[in-house]
């Protein structure tokens, strides 16, 4: 089973600040998939294929990465921004992995 | 529009069946994958399984012996039936659809349904 490590696990950012959270894989993936998942809602896809931004997502957020290091970058904080957000792999054989979430709060 | 709604009971006793139904709108179950997630008081996700377009099944290792995923494609919906449960169990279930094809994510999600294991 391939192991997702999410760091932080909880940061503050101010509105304008600019946010890197990481996810770091246990294997070698050849994708990473990110979730934002806002209190008491179901996790919605927010980024595919490790830089693809899912319909609807706001072009201040990016994804990079390849291998076992991913990352997921806010270009300037806003206040919707905060949230719980988590990576995933889904490689051809399963099982597939989450990461424990970084939870991301407004300042 | 594709949907997906879980439902189900919130309360289950230790030992006993959990029985979960997600039926979806707006998509062909007989098209793409189709999975159970679940969130754990604490935030931590874990996939438990999936049944296929063609019915063809995979679960996770850390529940194969207690987890069945089967579906009725005459009225959409698929089912997720965990045998002997714990306290630890105790998560908000999703269902969700994922891609086809050799890499997996979660484009469409349902809202989430509660199920609480306790006597």
């Amino acid at each position: 089973e391939i192991v997702l490590t999410q760091s932080p696990t909880t940061m503050a950012a101010s509105p304008g600040e600019k946010v890197t959270l990481t996810c770091r894989a246990s294997s070698s993936v050849s994708y990473m998939h990110w979730y934002q998942q806002r209190s008491g809602t179901s996790p919605k896809l927010w980024i595919y294929e490790t830089s693809k931004l899912a319909s609807g997502v706001p072009n201040r957020f990016s994804g990079s990465g390849s291998g076992t290091s991913y990352s997921l970058t806010i270009n300037s904080m806003e206040t919707e921004d905060a949230a719980t957000y988590y990576c995933q792999q889904g490689s051809s054989y399963p099982p597939w992995t989450f990461g424990g979430g970084t939870k991301l709060e407004l300042k | 529009e594709v949907q997906l709604q879980e439902s189900g009971p919130g309360l289950v006793k230790p030992s006993q069946s959990l029985s979960l139904t997600c039926s979806v709108t707006g998509y062909s179950i007989t098209s793409n994958y189709w999975g159970w997630i679940r969130k754990f008081p604490g935030n931590k996700m874990e996939w438990m399984g999936y049944i296929s377009y063609s019915g063809s099944t995979s679960y996770n290792p850390s529940l194969k012996s207690r987890i069945s995923i089967t579906r009725d494609t005459s009225k959409n919906q698929f089912f997720l039936q965990l045998n002997s449960v714990t306290t630890e169990d105790t998560a908000t279930y999703y269902c969700a659809r994922s891609t086809r094809g050799t890499v997996h994510w979660f484009a469409y999600w349902g809202q989430g349904t509660l199920v609480t294991v306790s006597s």
